[in-house]
């Protein structure tokens, strides 16, 4: 198992340039999420799936993008990157049944740091 | 908008000390997780409680779940260099959501 991978590690942006950041899991898991961690912060939540085909808004979803074809991957897209932007972004998946509210263990992977000039 | 508030926000000892750090909602949640992110890395769950009033340890931690099942604390006893980092709890609430406080860091002096 690899659990939950994320490329790229380390990412520099143009201001309006976009790019798709990738994450994958290998656990069968339906909820999948996407973070972003600002230096010294908590998380914010981007935009989360329950299952392949539904995706969902989180607290800080405007300028990204994403979509769950599969079960598995998880991309996030940045749109037209703005400094604001620069962050680090953590993708995790968990298991359960978030149809019956049940959230397990979160798996979380290695993050993206991205920065915007 | 529902909330799970988490104090302190910042949290800074010295290597022995006790702590504890408190997670709080007016939500009812049927499991809370507590983790801990190092720098660098991502969270890593430590803890799992899902009935009301339970009680875990794990060595210098203790978890505890309110009877309620509405909060949930973190005590730590003889802090030590390697606890710090961002302590985040995670609730699945029952409207279907998993929330999350906004985390307490910890700094370890030795």
């Amino acid at each position: 198992n690899a659990g939950v991978t994320q490329t790229p590690k380390f990412q520099v942006l143009k201001t309006g340039q976009s790019m798709t950041l990738q994450c994958a899991q290998d656990m069968n898991h339906e909820y999948m999420s996407w973070y972003r961690q600002d230096p010294g912060m908590g998380l914010r939540l981007i935009h989360y799936s329950v299952g392949a085909g539904i995706t969902d808004q989180g607290e800080v979803p405007n300028g990204y993008n994403v979509s769950r074809s599969t079960t598995e991957d998880f991309p996030l897209r940045l749109l037209s990157a703005a400094p604001s932007q620069t962050s680090v972004y953590f993708c995790a998946s968990g298991g359960g049944d978030p149809w019956d509210y049940v959230y397990n263990e979160q798996f979380f992977g290695p993050g993206t740091r991205l920065t915007v000039l | 908008t529902q909330l799970l508030e988490q104090s302190p926000q910042f949290l800074s000892i010295q290597e022995g000390e006790n702590l504890t750090v408190y997670c709080n909602s007016s939500s009812v949640f049927s499991s809370l997780q507590w983790y801990r992110q190092e720098p660098g890395e991502g969270p890593v769950l430590l803890v799992t409680v899902v009935t009301g009033g339970e009680v875990k340890k794990l060595k210098r931690l203790t978890f505890q779940f309110g009877d309620a099942r509405k909060d949930s604390s973190l005590h730590i006893t003889a802090a030590q260099p390697g606890d710090t980092g961002l302590y985040l709890c995670f609730g699945s609430s029952n409207t279907g959501k998993l929330i999350f406080g906004q985390g307490t860091t910890l700094q370890v002096k030795p």
